[in-house]
């Protein structure tokens, strides 16, 4: 199956600071999504994005499928963007039977 | 708008013993529903998908079952709980389209002692 892989493992960031998290996988995909897990557990759709850019706010996801990787760029970090990033991926037709990175830990500083 | 209930939020369970969780969505009509799993840590494991009432796809083989009674009804279950069933469950659901973004429930907390 495929393989995705996140990097870093773990970000601490001061308050105000932009960042840059990262997402290979291992073979071509039709479906991208990210999602970010609160400190309580809720995790919340980010982006859908199998390809191409998008912008919510502070937060833009950018899918280059013919290389391979996606990018989440966080803007202006508040306390509140802290809590574990994941990316995920399938391909084909296997539609959301999605296969989870192992996560971005963000730390964001007041 | 689409809302998704998951519950209990957390449940301490002896080995042995039977396990029943419960999700429902709302909003929507024949959604794709999903069961993962988060162990200690982070990754998240597909364990059950449904495309339609009583079919269900299992993605790795356990001790754990799922139904899917009625068209927003999805049921995981277990006879009988191990140690290694403990972890983070959440129930999601999607859109029919293959090209439909995933939501997640608030989880279930599963602790078997």
């Amino acid at each position: 199956g495929i393989q995705v892989e996140q990097s870093p493992p773990d970000l601490i960031l001061q308050e105000g600071a932009n960042s840059t998290l990262r997402c290979n996988f291992s073979d071509s995909v039709n479906n991208l999504q990210w999602f970010h897990q609160n400190p309580w557990g809720q995790l919340i759709n980010l982006f859908y994005i199998p390809s191409g850019t998008k912008q919510n706010g502070r937060l833009s996801a950018t899918t280059v499928a013919t290389e391979r990787y996606s990018l989440l760029y966080i803007s202006s970090s508040q306390t509140t963007d802290s809590g574990v990033y994941f990316c995920a991926a399938s391909r084909n037709n296997a539609g959301n039977m999605l296969t989870f990175g192992g996560g971005t830990r963000l730390m964001v500083k007041p | 708008s689409q809302t998704i209930h998951q519950w209990p939020a957390t449940l301490v369970q002896p080995v042995g013993s039977p396990l029943s969780l419960e999700c429902t969505v709302e909003g929507t009509s024949n959604p794709n529903l999903y069961w993962y799993r988060q162990a200690a840590g982070r990754g998240l494991q597909l364990l059950f998908y449904s495309v339609g009432i009583g079919q269900i796809s299992s993605e790795v083989p356990q001790n754990l079952s799922a139904s899917r009674p009625q068209d927003r009804q999805f049921i995981l279950s277990s006879k009988k709980l191990l140690l290694s069933d403990s972890g983070f469950y959440l129930c999601a659901w999607s859109g029919p389209s293959l090209s439909s973004p995933l939501h997640f429930g608030n989880g279930t907390r599963l602790t078997v002692t």
